[in-house]
This record gives structure tokens, sequence and C-alpha cells, in this order.
């Protein structure tokens, strides 16, 4: 069974502030993805990023940025120089991708950005 | 535009009144599925379907009804709704074989009384 743990509940940072927020995953697919969702107070859902098993790279997009190890099964997520826009929850997912199996959510982590 | 949709966004009711949760894509897409969340829980599937008249169970299937007459729509069912079903619901489609590329709905917060 596939399996994603997001530790942190709830991080609280001052605007401009560095965050991380730690996804580690369990699979025995080879091939599998992973993503990276926001959830605004408004409650929909915004796809950050999507990642397969393949590609190691790390990835930057603005102030984004997204740390994929597979020697430790995680998938952690970056956001440089924290604005209030970023407060929101964030999930992080996992999929086999090819079968009829839908996504695997951690339970989220909740952001708050204090100005 | 490529979009999945749902209807109502917002739903408050009673325990034991009959309802439906429309959901619909105009992707001509065959995979489509239903997530509930719940705070401190992450989203879990309902229910999916591969195709039309293709329905199987996911990880919280207790409680739900779904059916898929028509490639496009994928409705969820709550026959007797019970207030531990008060959730934030969201449909999702994607290809057969591509779920990694699924589109989610708008969701659907549901208050039940």
């Amino acid at each position: 069974a596939q399996k994603v743990t997001q530790a942190q509940t709830e991080i609280s940072v001052v605007e401009k502030e560095d965050v991380t927020l730690d996804c580690v995953y369990e699979t025995r697919d080879t091939t599998y993805y992973l993503f990276w969702y926001k959830q605004p107070p408004s409650g929909e859902l915004v796809f950050l990023i999507r990642r397969n098993s393949f590609d190691e790279q790390n990835e930057i997009s603005g102030r984004y940025s997204w740390n994929f190890q597979k020697s430790t099964s995680s998938f952690n997520f970056t956001i440089t120089a924290s604005q209030v826009v970023d407060s929101a929850v964030y999930f992080c997912a996992l999929t086999s991708g090819g079968g009829a199996d839908g996504l695997t959510f951690g339970k989220g982590t909740h952001l708050i950005i204090q100005p | 535009e490529a979009q999945v949709t749902q209807n109502p966004r917002y739903l408050i009711t009673v325990t034991g009144k009959k309802l439906t949760v429309t959901c619909s894509q105009n992707m001509n897409h065959e995979y489509m599925s239903w997530y509930r969340q719940d705070p401190g829980l992450g989203l879990r599937q309902i229910y999916y379907s591969m195709n039309v008249e293709v329905t199987d169970k996911g990880d919280v299937p207790e409680g739900y009804k779904v059916s898929r007459k028509e490639k496009r729509n994928f409705p969820l069912i709550l026959e007797s709704p019970s207030p531990n079903q008060t959730s934030l619901y969201f449909c999702a489609s994607s290809l057969l074989g591509r779920v990694y590329e699924q589109y989610f709905g708008p969701g659907t917060r549901l208050t039940v009384t």
C-alpha cells in the first residue's frame, strides 16, 4: 500500500523567512509520481508540481523549489522569501499512475505566513 | 476550456435527506473519481470509474453511491446523509492509465446537520 507522510501539521513563520515543507512517501512501485498541491482558504486545489520517479532533478520555479531524494523517499518543498499569499494548506500526493488507483494524499501542512 | 465542474458548490442539508452532487468533465476522460477532504486527514478516495458503467470502491465508500451512465458525468449520491459526511468533496478526471494527469474540480462543501 502507498503512504504519504507530512509530519508538520502546522508551520508559522514571519514573512520573508524561508520555509521547508517535508514529505516522506512509501511505495513498492518502481514507477510513481509525486505531487504538491496548494489549497488556499477558498478551498480549491492548485496544482504546483508533478515529478516522476525517474527524474530526481531538483526543480525551481520562482520562489518555489522542490528536492526529490529517492534514497530517503522524500519530496520536500521550499518557499524562499515567504509572502502572506503563501498562507495555505499544502498537500503532498503520490500515485503509481498507470492503474486505477487515484492519488494518495498526505494529511497536509497548514502554512501560516505572518506579516 | 478543459474543466471539471461540480454542482452545487455549497450545500447545507439535514440528516437523511437524499442528495446528489454532480460532476461533469469536457475532456472525454475515461477515468473519474471522487475524494473527500476532512481536516487533518487529507483527501481520501471514495469511488472511481474507469469508464461508462464501470465503477469501483475507493478507500472510504461507506454511505455513498455513484453511477456512470455517460462518459462525461459521474454523480455522487448520498441516499441518507449523516453528519459524519460533512466534508469538502472533490471530483477528478483523467485519461485511463494517466491518473498522474488528473484534473480536479473546484470542490463542493457539504454540511449535514
